[in-house]
């Protein structure tokens, strides 16, 4: 069935430094990947999404790689900050269907140490 | 603009009652779906309304429902409630036209089934 997979569960990163958390999906006709970051006592923000029909895409010190072929994306955070800290997730979904269905990926707690 | 909204923010059952949740799409926002969120599980798709018609269903029991009122606002319902229910229900919005739209999350309802 529909499936995806997040690695790694946990990530420390210090201030400054780079974190990249990957993800891989079960279901070849998926074509929307957002990512989302979960604050304590909040829900999740969508960050950045990509869409099938482009590789990569940036917004400031956030990117996002998509390789459709092996079916995997990753989110790569520069020059991270305190306030990075946080539960990150990826998801998938059909994007061209009718339904705004996501999976989820497990979750990454990233710290980022001062 | 405003973000979407969830009522009550918090709620305290016992095993065997039921709970209604509510939830208001940002303005403009046709599709509603609600996840459930535990540590052991994560984010899981319970059902997806669009235009007051459900348009997907995840795989939880019966006792789950939900509907979708004219304005866009949502409720879901869990009937005879059980310990495993606890956990953080989110509903997302999305302009719903298609799978591909964003997303956005309101800060979710706090169950605790005692």
């Amino acid at each position: 069935g529909e499936n995806v997979e997040q690695h790694p569960s946990t990530l420390s990163v210090q201030e400054g430094d780079s974190a990249v958390i990957k993800c891989t999906y079960s279901d070849s006709a998926s074509n929307y990947f957002p990512w989302y970051k979960q604050e304590l006592g909040k829900g999740p923000q969508l960050i950045i999404d990509i869409r099938s029909n482009v590789g990569e895409k940036k917004d400031q010190r956030i990117a996002v790689t998509l390789n459709k072929t092996a079916k995997h994306f990753s989110l790569h955070i520069t020059e991270t900050q305190p306030e990075d800290s946080a539960v990150y997730f990826c998801a998938a979904s059909h994007g061209s269907s009718n339904t705004g269905k996501l999976i989820f990926g497990q979750g990454t707690t990233l710290q980022v140490k001062p | 603009k405003a973000g979407v909204t969830q009522t009550p923010r918090y709620l305290i059952k016992t095993r065997g009652q039921q709970v209604t949740l509510s939830c208001s799409p940002i303005s403009g926002h046709r599709s509603v779906s609600w996840y459930q969120q535990t540590p052991g599980q994560g984010l899981q798709f319970l059902f997806e309304y669009f235009s007051e018609t459900q348009r997907n269903k995840g795989n939880f029991p019966g006792r789950f429902s939900g509907r979708q009122f004219s304005n866009s606002r949502s409720e879901m319902n869990v009937s005879t409630l059980e310990l495993g229910d606890s956990a953080l229900y989110l509903c997302a919005s999305s302009l719903g036209s298609t799978g591909a739209n964003e997303q956005f999350f309101g800060p979710g309802t706090r169950l605790t089934v005692l």
